[in-house]
């Protein structure tokens, strides 16, 4: 069974750092490219960050500069460094695996979600 | 960047009732189209990938349809565990982007 726990989440003030942690389980990490993705209070899904198996990494504008997203395959994990937050980087974060057929990618595993919280 | 516009924003409905919510890309995706749901405090979860692809395990009330521009999720007979809020999703091209939701609630 595929699963997908996220971790490292909490309140933060900002212009600090934070680094979340996703661990994976029940596949072959390093054959899938993985994704996070916010969820800020009353507003909708908002795609961060993606790092393709051979470690090419995407990001959202907003977070550009600030973010970096890295993988352990030794570990299983996914991380998602966050420095410089602001107000604006409050949300629900979710890290989610990215499966292929052909050309087509999508999220077909989820994890439940870390809150990060900044907020002087 | 592909905007995504989805409509309606919210949808008021009974149980067994009909929906069909669409999203508009703002430049062709051909069939790279994605739709999820989701529900407070639980993990989103893919319905149709690739426009019209049912994803595994998902009940066959749920289709998907559109190429192009223009996809459209429908539920056909909508059941009470239906009750959440669905997105779509282009992957065409980074950055991946979603439609700003629509939230299915109960008349």
């Amino acid at each position: 069974e595929v699963q997908l726990v996220e971790s490292g989440g909490g309140l933060i003030l900002p212009g600090e750092s934070l680094r979340l942690s996703c661990t994976a389980s029940g596949f072959t990490f390093n054959k899938n490219a993985m994704s996070w993705v916010r969820r800020a209070p009353g507003k909708g899904l908002e795609w961060v960050s993606l790092i393709s198996g051979g470690d090419t990494t995407y990001y959202e504008d907003s977070v550009k500069g600030r973010f970096t997203i890295s993988r352990d395959n030794s570990k299983s994990t996914l991380y998602l460094q966050m420095n410089t937050l602001r107000v604006e980087d409050t949300a629900v974060y979710y890290c989610a695996r990215v499966s292929t057929h052909g050309r087509d990618g999508y999220n077909d595993y989820w994890g439940q979600g870390v809150l990060v919280s900044v907020s002087s | 960047d592909i905007q995504m516009t989805q409509s309606p924003s919210s949808l008021s409905v009974s149980v067994g009732d009909r929906v069909t919510i669409t999203c508009r890309a703002s430049q062709s995706i051909t069939d790279y189209s994605n739709w999820y749901q989701h529900k407070p405090g639980r993990a989103p979860k893919l319905l149709i990938r690739a426009a019209n692809v049912l994803a595994n395990g998902v009940p066959s009330r749920f289709s998907g349809s559109g190429s192009g521009t223009e996809f459209t999720l429908t539920i056909d007979s909508v059941q009470l565990e239906d009750f959440a809020t669905y997105y779509c999703q282009q992957t065409y091209s980074i950055p991946i982007t979603f439609g700003q939701g629509t939230r299915l609630e109960i008349k």
